[in-house]
C-alpha cells in the first residue's frame, strides 16, 4: 500500500514553462486535494475534488488547472509558470469531502521558478 | 473562510521540558484535527477532537477541545527530539476540505 504518491518530488522551471504534477492515490479514497505551503503562509488549498467527475477551486486557483483522470488520479497543471508559484505542492485524499476525514498527505513537489 | 491562528509559530526547547500549543479560532468548529509534519514529509494526523471539552490522549500528547469547539490546545510532556516537527490544527471548512492554520514549529533539542 503505496498511500499518495506524487511526481516529481523536485522540479526548476523557467518563468513561462508549464508543467503538470501528478498525483495517485491507492486507498480508494472518493476525495482528492491540491495544496501549496509557503513559509509564514501554512497550507493553503489550491483545487480539490469531491469525486470522480467533479472538481472546484479552492482558496488560491489563479494559475492553476487540474485534472480529476479517474478516481486514482488528481493532476496539477501550471500553463505559465510565474515566480510567485514557487512553492511546496502536496496532493492529499480522503473518504469524503466534508472535512471531518482524515486526510492523507504525499510526500511534495518541491517546484522552483525562476 | 474560517481563520485558525496558532501559537507560537515557533518553540525552541530541551529534551524533557513540556510544552503547550494552542489553535484559537472566532468560529465554531464541528470538528478539529491535529497533524504533525517532520521535515521534507507530508502531514500526518495525530487526532481528531470532535465534542466540546473533549480530552485525547496520545501516549506523551494530550489534545483538549475548547467547550465551545472555538479552540484547542497540544500538550506535550517530557518531550523528545522525536517530537521536532511542525504541528497544524485544521477544520473543515464551511463543509468541505480542511481549513488549515499556519502551524507552530517545534524543535527538541537533546
Amino acid at each position: 500500500n503505496a498511500g499518495v504518491t506524487q511526481t516529481p518530488k523536485f522540479q526548476v522551471l523557467k518563468t513561462g514553462q508549464s508543467m503538470t504534477l501528478q498525483c495517485a492515490q491507492d486507498m480508494n479514497h472518493n476525495s482528492m486535494y491540491w495544496y501549496r505551503q509557503d513559509p509564514g503562509m501554512g497550507l493553503r488549498l489550491i483545487y480539490y475534488s469531491a469525486s470522480e467527475g467533479t472538481t472546484d477551486k479552492g482558496e488560491v486557483p489563479n494559475g492553476y488547472n487540474v485534472s480529476r483522470l479517474n478516481k486514482r488520479e488528481f493532476s496539477l497543471r501550471l500553463e505559465s509558470a510565474a515566480p510567485s508559484q514557487t512553492s511546496v505542492y502536496f496532493c492529499a485524499s480522503s473518504e469524503l469531502v466534508t472535512g471531518d476525514y482524515e486526510q492523507y498527505f504525499g510526500p511534495g513537489t518541491r517546484l522552483t521558478v525562476t | 473562510t474560517q481563520l485558525l491562528e496558532q501559537s507560537p509559530q515557533f518553540l525552541s526547547i530541551q529534551e524533557g521540558e513540556n510544552l503547550t500549543v494552542y489553535c484559537n479560532s472566532s468560529s465554531v468548529f464541528s470538528s478539529l484535527q491535529w497533524y504533525r509534519q517532520e521535515p521534507g514529509e507530508g502531514p500526518v494526523l495525530l487526532v481528531t477532537v470532535v465534542t466540546g471539552g473533549e480530552v485525547k490522549k496520545l501516549k506523551r500528547l494530550t489534545f483538549q477541545f475548547g467547550d465551545a469547539r472555538k479552540d484547542s490546545s497540544l500538550h506535550i510532556t517530557a518531550a523528545q527530539p522525536g517530537d521536532t516537527g511542525l504541528y497544524l490544527c485544521a477544520g473543515p471548512n464551511s463543509g468541505y476540505a480542511l481549513n488549515f492554520g499556519k502551524g507552530t514549529s517545534l524543535l527538541v533539542t537533546p
